[in-house]
Parts: C-alpha cells; structure tokens; sequence
C-alpha cells in the first residue's frame, strides 16, 4: 500500500527566504505527483502536477522536482511571502490503470511565513 | 463556473441521525470523489465516480452511501452518524481520471461535520 510522509508537519520561517518542502512515497511506481495548497477553512488548490516521466515542473516563484528511484519530491518556494502561509500537501496517483489511480495524500506541512 | 460547490458548510448530528452532504459540479466532469480530512492523517478516500450510474468504494468506504444519478450531482449519505465521523468533508471532481496523465482534481470548500 502506498504510503505518502511529509516532514516537517510545520515550518515557520521569515518573509524573504527560499524554502523547501519535502514528500516522500514509498511505492515508486507512479502515474503523477501533485502538489496543492489548502488555506485555513478552505478546499485544495492544485499547485503544479508532475508526470511520472518528468523531472520537475515549475510555475512562477514554484518549483517542484520528482526522483521516482528514490521516492521524492520537493516543492521549492523562492522569496517567501506571508500570503504563502498555508498547508502544502502532497498527493501520488499510482501507475495501476483504470478507476484503481486514487491519489494518496501526506498529512501536509503548514507553513507560515512571518512578515 | 462556479466550479465545484458544496452544502452545508457545517453540520452538527447527533449519534444516529442521518444526512446527506450535497456536492455539484457545473464542468461536465466524468470524475467526483468523496474524501474525508482528519488531523494529521491527510485525505483518505471514501467513494468515487467515474460516471453517472458508476460508483466504487474507496479506503474508508464504511458508513457511507453514495449514489451518480446525473454527471453534476454526487450526493454523500450518512446513513446512522457516529462519533468517528466527526471530520472535514471534501468534494472534488475532474475531467477525467483513467486516460490522462496531466488531469488534476478540483475540489469543493468542504463541509465540516460534527457528530455528538
């Protein structure tokens, strides 16, 4: 069964800094690796979507990079602003086919950024 | 588009009472799913559909009906409410799940639901 980790739960760092947040799975036969973002008392908002042939994906200050051999992600947040402060979830889609390709979700990260 | 759209927004039970959480979405999605958030466990799934009249279960299906009568409408039944379903609701719907590896899900705002 695939199992999603991601450490730390929460990351308080100052308005400015680069920062990286980490996603481990353990089964790496994937079909796709997503990032979304849920703030407080809200849905998840896709972030960036990486196919299992793809290396990373990157969108505006975002980038996300996938090593399925060793069964990681990172999602690297450039210049952190307070609006960033949110909770970061990763979510794996498994390479079986048909209706089986559930997405498995981490626990998240909250981030908050200090002004 | 509203996109996908949820009700109620909070909902307090008592053990034993059923209800139906509603969901909508106006994309002409193939694909809608139920999940349910717990503190620090993520969203684990209950159903899903991959089209009208097309239900599955899915990790924590128990205690839980659900019925695709139509492609926007993906209703959630509590059937006798129990303490243990004290949780974060979530909707979400996409285009299509089996053929595309670039499909990502849309989710609703949630309902969060407290059984006493």
């Amino acid at each position: 069964k695939q199992e999603v980790t991601q450490i730390p739960a929460a990351l308080s760092v100052p308005e400015g800094e680069n920062l990286v947040l980490n996603c481990s799975f353990t089964d790496s036969a994937i079909y796709n690796l997503q990032w979304f973002r849920q703030d407080p008392g809200k849905g998840l908002t896709s972030l960036l979507l990486i196919q299992s042939s793809q290396r990373e994906q990157t969108s505006g200050r975002l980038n996300a990079s996938l090593d399925k051999s060793s069964g990681r992600s990172t999602l690297y947040i450039a210049a952190s602003q307070p609006g960033d402060s949110a909770t970061y979830l990763c979510a794996v889609r498994p390479s079986s086919s048909g209706s089986a390709r559930q997405l498995t979700f981490g626990s998240g990260t909250q981030l908050t950024v200090l002004p | 588009n509203a996109g996908v759209t949820q009700t109620p927004k909070f909902q307090v039970l008592k053990t034993g009472q059923s209800m139906t959480l509603q969901c909508a979405q106006d994309m002409n999605h193939e694909y809608m799913s139920w999940y349910r958030q717990d503190p620090g466990m993520g969203l684990r799934l209950i159903h899903y559909s991959v089209g009208a009249g097309i239900t599955d279960q899915g990790e924590v299906p128990n205690g839980y009906n659900v019925s695709r009568s139509t492609t926007e409408d993906f209703p959630l039944r509590l059937l006798s409410a129990a303490p243990s379903q004290t949780s974060v609701y979530f909707c979400a719907s996409s285009s299509s799940w089996a053929n595309s590896p670039t499909d990502t899900q849309y989710f609703g705002p949630g309902t969060r639901l407290t059984v006493l």
